[in-house]
């Protein structure tokens, strides 16, 4: 699965828009980018995931370049419960692992 | 109506015992999954089960033993615990089809060794 590379850490303030970037160079043309968030001592939680076309969902907004090789998640409106760490994660094939990386440490603020 | 349920939160033992965790899913996922997320944070795959089948073994130890009883279930035995085994388990499961799977973790399993 391809590497990927995300800032270490953001703050955004209450209520803006969270945006966090992932750098995907080496993506395969089959591979999904995926999005998981980790609260505090807690399992990482699934927001999204997309191939290509820019996706929505009720936690998130991601956006694929066109040349795929990087993508942001897009918190439209962050809350103090959005800190977390994101994890941006390359994946091909079903029923295969996920890679965790670093992530970003988003911490948002009042 | 938990998806994804570990027993137990918190174990805490003493080096050379045989300690296991156990998982559960009610989600009707096929396949299941162990993470181990260390004091440094990195969180790594360990084993995945596709309908209680072995398909993922990655470099564990073979102290380390999984169990699929069932689709619903993978039980994680681990044999002479050592220090460096205190972590913090995550189970996770998915329903593989035709397009990408999701999975979906538990609360983990935070175990001590002393």
């Amino acid at each position: 699965d391809a590497k990927t590379t995300q800032p270490t850490s953001m703050d955004c303030a209450e209520g803006r828009a969270a945006n966090l970037p992932c750098n995907h160079s080496t993506i395969s043309g089959n591979e999904y980018v995926y999005w998981y968030r980790q609260i505090h001592s807690q399992g990482p939680q699934y927001i999204i995931h997309g191939l290509k076309n820019n996706e929505t969902n009720e936690m998130a907004s991601l956006i694929i370049t066109e040349d795929r090789k990087s993508s942001t998640l897009i918190l439209p409106h962050a809350t103090l419960r959005d800190t977390a760490v994101y994890y941006c994660i390359v994946r091909s094939g079903t029923a295969s692992k996920l890679t965790f990386g670093t992530g970003t440490r988003l911490q948002v603020t009042l | 109506d938990t998806a994804v349920s570990q027993t137990p939160k918190y174990l805490v033992t003493q080096m050379g015992n045989d300690k296991s965790i156990k998982c559960e899913q009610n989600l009707g996922h096929d396949t299941m999954y162990w993470y181990k997320q260390d004091s440094k944070k990195f969180l790594k795959i360990m084993f995945s089960y596709n309908n209680k089948e072995l398909i993922i073994n990655e470099t564990v130890p073979n102290r380390f033993s999984p169990k699929s009883p069932d689709k619903a279930h993978l039980n994680l035995h681990i044999n002479s615990l050592e220090l460096g085994d205190s972590a913090v388990y995550f189970c996770a499961s998915s329903q593989t089809g035709q397009g990408p799977d999701t999975q979906y973790f538990g609360p983990g399993t935070r175990l001590t060794v002393l």
